[in-house]
């Protein structure tokens, strides 16, 4: 157990809907990291925040967004689903950036 | 974009046998850590070894770092069919933004 955790584990929606996805860093990681795995493009770093800030972006489509709340919980916002979105959404925790990243169990999401 | 080689994309190998695979990247790190996936699950963290560092041990795991090549190794020694899992490298891009570039990874089988 990373101690990182992320809800809902498994998500079944339907085009053009829109659902969050939600993460709790393990206890004083004050970075919070959303990474995407697909078969296609294989584990893709999404969006970085720290201390309720973002600091980097990646591969994130405009559809996306996320945000990280004074507790340090984070969300990310998909919507305007798409059938391609269907994947694995992991959130990483960190105390800093040079320090590892500990991974939650991930949310399985399922475009139909 | 992924900046990590892994080498080779499957291994199958008895227990008890020693298991090598092998990363390449493109840019100068920070840092670059190893993770396990059992099948569709969660990422484990697995070692994290620095620039400045050449080789780092944790328990059956050996992980060497040549920066002049721009390559790392993860030997797993003694295999047991529990290894069986996809590895994956990730690097921390030196001077860039705090996130994990992955490799594509390799498949592990290990066989009873």
């Amino acid at each position: 157990d990373s101690g990182v955790t992320q809800t809902p584990k498994h998500l079944i929606t339907a085009t053009g809907q829109r659902v969050t996805l939600r993460c709790s860093p393990r206890s004083g990681d004050l970075s919070v990291y959303w990474y995407q795995q697909s078969l296609d493009q294989g584990l893709q770093f999404l969006i970085q925040y720290y201390n309720g800030e973002e600091r980097a972006k990646g591969n994130i489509l405009e559809r996306f967004s996320a945000q990280q709340f004074p507790d340090l919980h984070s969300e990310l916002n998909l919507s305007s689903l798409e059938l391609g979105d269907s994947a694995l959404y992991f959130c990483a925790s960190s105390v800093n950036g040079e320090s590892t990243q500990y991974f939650g169990p991930g949310t399985r999401l399922l475009v139909l | 974009s992924q900046q990590g080689e892994e080498d080779p994309q499957a291994l199958s190998i008895q227990e008890g046998e020693n298991a090598t695979m092998n990363c390449s990247y493109k840019t100068s790190i920070n840092n670059l850590q190893w993770y396990r996936q059992n099948s569709g699950r969660g990422l484990v963290h697995l070692i994290l070894i620095r620039s400045n560092e050449r080789e780092k041990h944790s328990g059956r795991l050996r992980v060497t770092l040549d920066t002049s090549k721009k390559s790392s190794s993860l030997l797993i020694t003694a295999s047991r069919a529990a290894d069986t899992a996809s590895y994956f490298c990730a690097t921390v891009t030196q001077g860039g933004s705090e996130k994990l570039v992955f490799g594509k990874g390799t498949k592990l089988t290990v066989n009873p």
